[in-house]
């Protein structure tokens, strides 16, 4: 069982350029969600989703977009990435309700010069 | 908009002490987490609650579920090298949207 699955690792971006960072589930999840974390921030909602065709915006959504075709995917774009972006890129799924567990990915590196 | 309030930042202490760390809201949640992260690695679900007042243990770790439903704190009992790391504790409120809001994290540092 895979669980939470994030792609790539690391990334280095030049600023202005657009990257997807990818996150698949096979738990058939329908809530999942994107975050950042920063030092000293904690993890901040950037998207999230509860289920297939469905998202809205958290904490921090300039500059990225999301989509759900599927419920086993929720890619996280950005259009043009600027240095304010460099973070780590959380993905997280759970079932809806009443469970709560949210089981994350390893996280993605990004880094914007 | 809905902001959790974790303390302590960082804790030092001794092998075999007993921690504690807290969190308050300043809106209602009906849903508390705890999480832990090691470094590298995402966060992983410690113990979650579901009911105002609500006391659940997952070994040495204990958490509540405060009362007025803004605030939880977690305690771990004799701590070890392993409990290193990051701790965040996260709300939820299913009755609005399920959207989690994490805390700023206590990170905890064990001395040998």
């Amino acid at each position: 069982n895979a669980g939470v699955t994030q792609t790539p690792k690391f990334q280095v971006l030049k600023t202005g350029q657009s990257m997807t960072l990818q996150c698949a589930q096979d738990m058939n999840h329908e809530y999942m969600s994107w975050y950042r974390q920063d030092p000293g921030m904690g993890l901040r909602l950037i998207h999230y989703s509860v289920g297939a065709g469905i998202t809205d915006q958290g904490e921090v959504p300039n500059g990225y977009n999301v989509s759900r075709s599927t419920t086993e995917d929720f890619p996280l774009r950005l259009l043009s990435a600027a240095p304010s972006q460099t973070s780590v890129y959380f993905c997280a799924s759970s079932y809806a309700y009443p469970d709560s567990e949210a089981f994350f990915g390893q996280g993605t590196r990004l880094t914007v010069v | 908009g809905q902001q959790l309030n974790q303390s302590p930042q960082s804790m030092f202490i001794q092998e075999g002490e007993d921690v504690s760390m807290n969190c308050t809201s300043s809106s209602i949640f009906n849903t508390w987490l705890w999480y832990k992260q090691d470094p590298g690695e995402g966060p992983v679900l410690l113990i979650a609650l579901y009911k105002a007042g609500e006391l659940t243990s997952n070994g040495r770790l204990t958490a509540q579920f405060g009362i007025t439903r803004k605030d939880s704190f977690l305690n771990i009992s004799a701590s070890i090298p392993s409990d290193v790391g990051i701790y965040f504790c996260a709300g939820q409120d299913r009755n609005r949207d399920d959207k989690i809001i994490f805390g700023k994290g206590t990170r905890l540092h064990i001395l040998p």
